[in-house]
């Protein structure tokens, strides 16, 4: 596999749910990005990651929650979630965070909370 | 705070006419412009970009170029096909905050 892969692709969960969302890259870069894309609004950033190290969390509620492993790995831990939560959720790496590389994306995985 | 402003979409037009989307900025310093493209079913991809005042982006026949007495950075495009049609995103980048800030999306829609 080559650029950036997530899974799963779709995901239907109800509101006691606990759920992860899985992104992987295989570029060799150090940063890697959560998103959020809802209908007719701008893409939200969620969490940044750097060398493993979250350098931002954009005011994310807490049943949000990251973990990067390792470089190549970020996951999204996701538990009570309300149906406004429902989105395409973005992945995507960058050799670094720290400068305007380009950021490469995955397909997104859709969520629906019922 | 830092923001892009895009025209809403959807934008449809007929093969082989000319495309302009609107993108306007407001930044507190001197950002790096970018367009991104998102496909079907697919993630967003890097279309073109530009770092500084009167440059050109250009790519696959599109250009933009970062005006900075208008706080702009309109994509177009010649003569579009149909398989340019999908979503595409105008965002910023400032050093100051190290994030890439995004405009809502314009929907392109080209019919044969």
């Amino acid at each position: 596999e080559t650029g950036v892969t997530q899974t799963p692709r779709h995901l239907v969960m109800g509101m006691t749910n606990k759920k992860s969302l899985k992104c992987e890259q295989h570029l060799g870069h150090n940063a890697m990005y959560w998103y959020k894309q809802s209908a007719k609004k701008p893409l939200e950033l969620m969490f940044v990651y750097s060398l493993e190290e979250r350098v931002e969390n954009n005011s994310v509620p807490s049943r949000f929650s990251p973990e990067c492993p390792n470089s190549s790995h970020l996951f999204l831990h996701l538990h009570t979630l309300q149906p406004e939560d429902s989105a395409l959720y973005l992945c995507a790496s960058s050799q670094d965070s720290d400068y305007n590389d380009e950021q490469f994306f995955g397909p997104g995985t859709r969520l629906t909370v019922l | 705070g830092d923001s892009v402003t895009q025209m809403e979409g959807p934008v449809t037009l007929s093969e082989e006419a000319f495309l302009t989307i609107n993108c306007t900025y407001t930044a507190t310093g001197y950002p790096s412009l970018f367009w991104y493209v998102q496909y079907p079913g697919e993630g967003l991809q890097l279309l073109l970009k530009a770092t500084k005042a009167d440059d050109k982006g250009s790519n696959k026949g599109f250009e933009a170029t970062y005006r900075k007495e208008t706080t702009s950075f309109h994509l177009e495009k010649g003569s579009v096909q149909v398989s340019d049609s999908a979503v595409y995103f105008c965002a910023l980048w400032m050093d100051s905050s190290y994030k890439l800030i995004f405009g809502s999306g314009t929907r392109l829609l080209v019919r044969p």
